[in-house]
């Protein structure tokens, strides 16, 4: 069965440090989303994806926060420099184009900024 | 402003019934998404909503009122391994989605 793949799975960084997410969607997906999961509360969206445009990173703090998807297929999200408030699981997730309301979403990369 | 509103947690009974309320308030509305997410682990899809009605996918069944900006998941037949956080998600435009906070589902014996 395809799956969202991610990696690392745990990432402890020290404030002011830089990080690296990667991402590989499901094979023909052309949705890629980036959400970030603090405890308790619900997915929040960071940047969406349509193959290796940006069409929405409305949420994305872009003074600290960057992602690419540079062949429309895998992606990187990067954080530069960390801060202790990036704590947070982050989250990939793909879609068929025409079918966002269902979103596949990867293990994630539990971030732990000290 | 954007807002969705669900109950933050829902205790039952192994076999019980349990209906997740879901309002909403959002500048754009596609369509109720439903997901699953056991502790740890990722959100899984469970069911969608674009029109008014009633859509059943075996022990789990969504309802949506567009009019009432309203939704819930009915969860029967209540399992251990239903316990988890449940989440409602407006589809706001073509691809994105809006979560709620969530919702924590206890099943006990």
């Amino acid at each position: 069965e395809a799956e969202v793949a991610q990696s690392p799975r745990y990432k402890i960084t020290e404030k002011s440090q830089a990080v690296a997410f990667w991402c590989d969607p499901i094979s023909g997906h052309a949705t890629l989303y980036w959400y970030r999961q603090i405890l308790g509360q619900g997915p929040e969206l960071l940047v969406q994806f349509q193959d290796e445009s940006v069409v929405d990173d409305s949420q994305l703090p872009k003074d600290r926060f960057s992602a690419e998807r540079l062949k429309g297929v895998d992606s990187t999200l990067k954080i530069q420099p960390a801060e202790l408030g990036d704590s947070a699981m982050y989250l990939c997730a793909s879609s068929n184009r025409d079918r966002g309301h269902e979103q596949f979403f990867g293990p994630g990369t539990r971030l732990t900024v000290l | 402003g954007q807002s969705l509103e669900q109950p933050s947690e829902v205790t039952a009974v192994e076999g019980a019934i349990v209906q997740i309320n879901c309002t909403y308030q959002t500048s754009g509305f596609y369509g109720l998404s439903w997901y699953q997410q056991h502790d740890g682990g990722a959100p899984t899809f469970l069911s969608y909503n674009a029109l008014d009605g009633l859509e059943e996918t075996g022990r789990f069944s969504s309802f949506l009122s567009r009019s009432d900006s309203y939704g819930y998941l009915l969860l029967q037949e209540l399992q251990m391994k239903d316990s988890a956080s449940y989440f409602c998600a407006v589809r706001e435009s073509w691809g994105k989605l809006q979560f709620g906070a969530g919702t924590q589902v206890v099943v006990t014996p």
